[in-house]
């Protein structure tokens, strides 16, 4: 079975520009996470779809913002990029909502914003 | 907001037992215990997960206080390949409470050859 996919891998924006991730889940999996990975701060949870719907959404500004196909496919979207927001964005998927079922994640987007 | 705390670093030998402490004292009654490790360069991997009970998979052990304030990860023989960084987090039964999870900093596990 085919791992949590993520594109593009690298990305180089500069501040002021909209960034767009985009995040495969494995066959199956209807739920979508994404956190951002910083070395300071660690892994911050940003928000959770599923099927198509946001459940849960961490503390960041309205810049980030998500949606969930059909197909559980998942784009997170970044407006306005500030430098701080340079980092890993990961995404991971679970075969349903909910704290009872284990997370796979990608290998993350690395975007660096300059 | 219930959060875990963890030691920054750890150090093992090769083929020798690690306990991974976790402390968790405002845990609630409906949070899921919920160990992931990342490897370098790559996303996080699941470990293990738990709630009241003391559980075992093929990768590890975990055991939970009686109190359920903290666990103990356990690596029965760690190996070269388990270096990494090994995050405990809590995950509410309640999917929508989790809107604030934190993963924070994890403990880096260094293993000796």
């Amino acid at each position: 079975k085919a791992g949590v996919t993520q594109t593009p891998r690298y990305l180089i924006k500069t501040r002021g520009q909209q960034v767009t991730l985009s995040c495969s889940p494995i066959s199956g999996h209807r739920s979508v996470s994404w956190y951002q990975q910083t070395p300071g701060q660690g892994l911050q949870f940003l928000f959770e779809y599923f099927s198509e719907t946001q459940r849960n959404k961490g503390n960041f500004p309205g810049r980030f913002s998500g949606r969930q196909f059909s197909n559980s496919r998942s784009e997170m979207n970044v407006s306005t990029l500030e430098l701080g927001d340079s980092a890993l964005y990961l995404c991971a998927s679970s075969l349903t909502s909910g704290s009872y079922y284990e997370q796979y994640f990608g290998p993350g987007t690395r975007l660096t914003v300059t | 907001d219930a959060k875990t705390t963890q030691p920054n670093s750890m150090e093992s030998n090769e083929e020798e037992p690690v306990h991974l402490p976790c402390n968790h004292s405002t845990i609630s009654g409906t949070d899921y215990i919920h160990w992931y490790r990342q490897l370098p360069s790559q996303g996080p991997e699941y470990v293990i997960h738990g709630l009241t009970s003391n559980v075992n998979n093929r990768m590890a052990s975990l055991a939970i206080a009686e109190d359920r304030k903290s666990s103990t990860l356990i690596l029965h023989r760690a190996t070269l390949r388990d270096a990494a960084v090994y995050y405990c987090i809590l995950r509410d039964l309640n999917a929508g409470n989790n809107r604030k999870l934190i993963w924070g900093l994890g403990t880096s596990l260094a293993v000796n050859p």
